[in-house]
């Protein structure tokens, strides 16, 4: 099973800021096959990134995804209030089982 | 518009049963795979299950393989979630999500999610 680990656990920055949210696998992930979502507080996740760097439709071109291998990152390159969130990076494709990181909570300072 | 909507969630004792639904519209509902998701109170996400998109093939987690069960009636777009010998860690909200590539038996890169259903497992 391929653990997910997500850095910094809380990330504290002001709107307008860049922030820079980490996520590294335990082992290859294969394909790039690496999502990220942002979860808001009572709300579903929302599917910001795939394959490791594709924004679905809808998801404003402030988010960036990069990485191969075993490490991943999700940009914001200027952050704007809506965004203070926790994102969650997390593993697919053909093979469970699937995790997801722990979390990053992206707070207002 | 994608609509994912579950039902069914509730306060159940230790060792009970219980059925989650999930009423699908908006997209051609036989046409993806369709997974449950879940997330305890104040942690974060964990996959539950996932059916494929003809219903023939569906996978589950360890930590629920042997008493949860997954079906789907494409006739109806909804799929379920059948939830048996409950125990106090699988209080959580249950959410139900679309995959987003089509024709796929298990991909989990989900791009709907419903707005979850709570399950509560206590006496």
């Amino acid at each position: 099973e391929i653990v997910l680990t997500q850095s910094p656990g809380t990330l504290s920055l002001s709107p307008g800021e860049r922030a820079t949210l980490s996520c590294r696998a335990s082992q290859t992930v294969t394909g790039s096959y690496l999502a990220w979502y942002q979860q808001k507080p009572g709300q579903a996740p929302r599917l910001l990134i795939y394959g490791a760097s594709s924004r679905p439709t809808g998801i404003p071109d402030r988010f960036s995804g990069s990485g191969s291998g075993t490490d991943f990152t999700l940009t914001i390159s200027r952050l704007e209030p809506e965004d203070f969130a926790v994102y969650y990076c997390q593993r697919y494709g053909s093979s469970p089982p699937y995790t997801f990181g722990q979390g990053t909570k992206l707070e207002i300072k | 518009e994608v609509q994912l909507l579950e039902s069914g969630g509730g306060l159940v004792q230790p060792g009970g049963s219980l059925r989650l639904s999930c009423a699908a519209s908006g997209f051609t509902f036989s046409n993806y795979a369709m997974s449950w998701v879940r997330q305890a109170p104040g942690k974060g996400l964990e996959w539950v299950s996932t059916i494929s998109y003809r219903g023939g093939n569906t996978y589950f987690a360890d930590s629920v393989k042997g008493r949860f069960t997954i079906s789907r009636d494409n006739s109806e777009n909804t799929v379920y979630l059948q939830m048996n010998s409950l125990r106090a860690e699988d209080t959580a909200v249950y959410y139900c999500a679309k995959d987003l590539p089509p024709f796929r038996d298990l991909w989990l890169c989900l791009d709907y999610w419903g707005q979850g259903t709570l399950v509560t497992v206590s006496s």
